[in-house]
């Protein structure tokens, strides 16, 4: 079936560290992916998304490549902020479902 | 100018009760759903409509009713509240459905349930 694995959290940076979280999917075909950023008390936001191929998704001075060989989708950031802190959820859309990873809880301190 | 919006915010209800959440949106989106956080942070889809037509169900309890009287409302009525309910609750929507869409979704802020 249709599924998406994120890298465990919590991940404690501190402030102007480099951030990746881990993604990778399965999915029959070349589903549509996304990072949705949900902060604390709010809803989710979308972050980035790519829709094909190779395709860069970025936003905010987050990135993430669209990686069909090794069916990957990390989210990097090169310096992050206090501001930054929150929960990263990976997803693809299958079936006309957008599917979920298990989330990552971010916290960058001062 | 709220994109989704649901309310309430919180609904703190006791076991056995009835409860409904209303969710609204104006983005002119065309597809609306349900989806519950569980204490972990983890998403699962409820429900999805399509221009008011039920698309997805996933394997949720029939205590779980959804309605959409048109495109831009989906609410979502509860019977016989359990504990096992408490979670929050996300309202979404987005343009068109398909199979494998390119569409993001756009997100309410959540109802958090709390069963006593």
């Amino acid at each position: 079936g249709n599924s998406v694995t994120q890298m465990e959290g919590p991940v404690t940076l501190s402030e102007e560290a480099f951030l990746t979280i881990n993604c990778t999917y399965t999915a029959t075909g070349y589903p549509s992916l996304f990072w949705y950023v949900q902060y604390p008390g709010e809803g989710l936001q979308l972050l980035l998304k790519a829709t094909k191929a190779d395709d860069k998704g970025s936003n905010k001075g987050f990135e993430a490549t669209y990686r069909k060989e090794t069916t990957s989708f990390h989210l990097e950031k090169g310096s992050v902020q206090v501001s930054d802190s929150a929960v990263y959820f990976c997803a693809l859309i299958a079936g006309g479902k957008l599917i979920f990873g298990q989330g990552t809880e971010l916290s960058v301190k001062p | 100018d709220t994109a989704v919006s649901q309310t309430p915010k919180y609904l703190v209800t006791q076991m056995g009760n009835d409860k409904s959440i209303k969710c609204e949106q104006n983005l002119g989106h065309d597809t609306m759903y349900w989806y519950k956080q569980d204490s972990k942070k983890f998403l699962k889809i409820m429900f999805s409509y399509n221009n008011k037509e039920l698309i997805i169900n996933e394997t949720v309890p029939n205590r779980f009713s959804p309605k959409s009287p048109d495109k831009a409302h989906l609410n979502l009525h509860i019977n016989s509240l359990e504990l096992g309910d408490s979670a929050v609750y996300f309202c979404a929507s987005s343009h068109g459905w398909t199979g494998t869409g390119s569409y993001g979704y756009t997100f309410g802020s959540g109802t958090r349930l709390t069963v006593v």
